[in-house]
């Protein structure tokens, strides 16, 4: 079964240092999403791309988050510097090419604890 | 900004019991779509709705889609352990693109065997 593939899974860190999750989205698939999941705040949408353009990044905290997608299996999210209120789950998902009702599929996220 | 409401946060049941959990708009949706997560784990695509008044069943899950597009239901019938998990609705407005899935806070569900 096809997979969408983050890493590290786990990351603890203090706060202060630069944190990168990686995602490897569903070959063929051609819209990634990153998503931050709390307990307050439930799934919320930081950024997510199509053909590897950026097309929304209205969610993410400009001033220290970063988005981007050197090539089609790969995509990155940067924090820095990192923050303790950063500490949650991070969900990358990807999607077929198609109509906007096109399922997602989730990777199995990071969990990131900033101390 | 749009919002999406989701209805009960949290639900207990004993197993065999039924289970429903309920999405709210109020804007017209284009489609919505249902997600489980199970505890430590992702969301999992479960079905997507696009027809006003649709409903579809997998198993002892059935879902709605209201007549004025604007609300949506998950029924389970005689719940199981294996149900245990959040089920989220995910909305797509008219007007958005892909990325403009709107999910709700969805609802925990716990089953005491």
């Amino acid at each position: 079964d096809a997979r969408v593939t983050q890493t590290p899974r786990h990351k603890v860190t203090e706060m202060g240092q630069e944190v990168t999750m990686r995602c490897q989205p569903i070959l063929g698939h051609n819209t990634v999403f990153w998503y931050r999941q709390t307990m307050m705040q439930g799934l919320e949408l930081l950024a997510y791309f199509r053909n590897r353009a950026p097309l929304d990044d209205s969610g993410m905290p400009k001033d220290r988050f970063s988005a981007e997608m050197p090539d089609a299996t790969l995509a990155t999210l940067k924090i820095q510097p990192s923050e303790p209120r950063d500490s949650a789950v991070y969900f990358c998902a990807s999607g077929k090419p198609g109509t906007a009702n096109q399922p997602q599929h989730f990777g199995d996220g990071t969990r990131l604890s900033i101390l | 900004g749009q919002q999406v409401m989701q209805i009960p946060q949290y639900q207990h049941v004993q197993e065999g019991e039924d289970f429903t959990t309920y999405c709210n708009s109020s804007t017209t949706l284009s489609n919505i779509q249902w997600y489980k997560q199970r505890p430590g784990g992702h969301p999992v695509f479960l079905i997507q709705l696009v027809k006003s008044g649709e409903v579809k069943k997998q198993k002892r899950l059935t879902f709605q889609f209201g007549e004025a597009k604007k609300n949506s239901s998950l029924h389970i019938t005689a719940t199981q352990t294996t149900d245990v998990g959040t089920y989220f609705c995910a909305a797509l407005y008219y007007g958005g693109s892909q990325g403009n899935l709107i999910f709700g806070k969805g609802t925990k569900l716990s089953v005491k065997p």
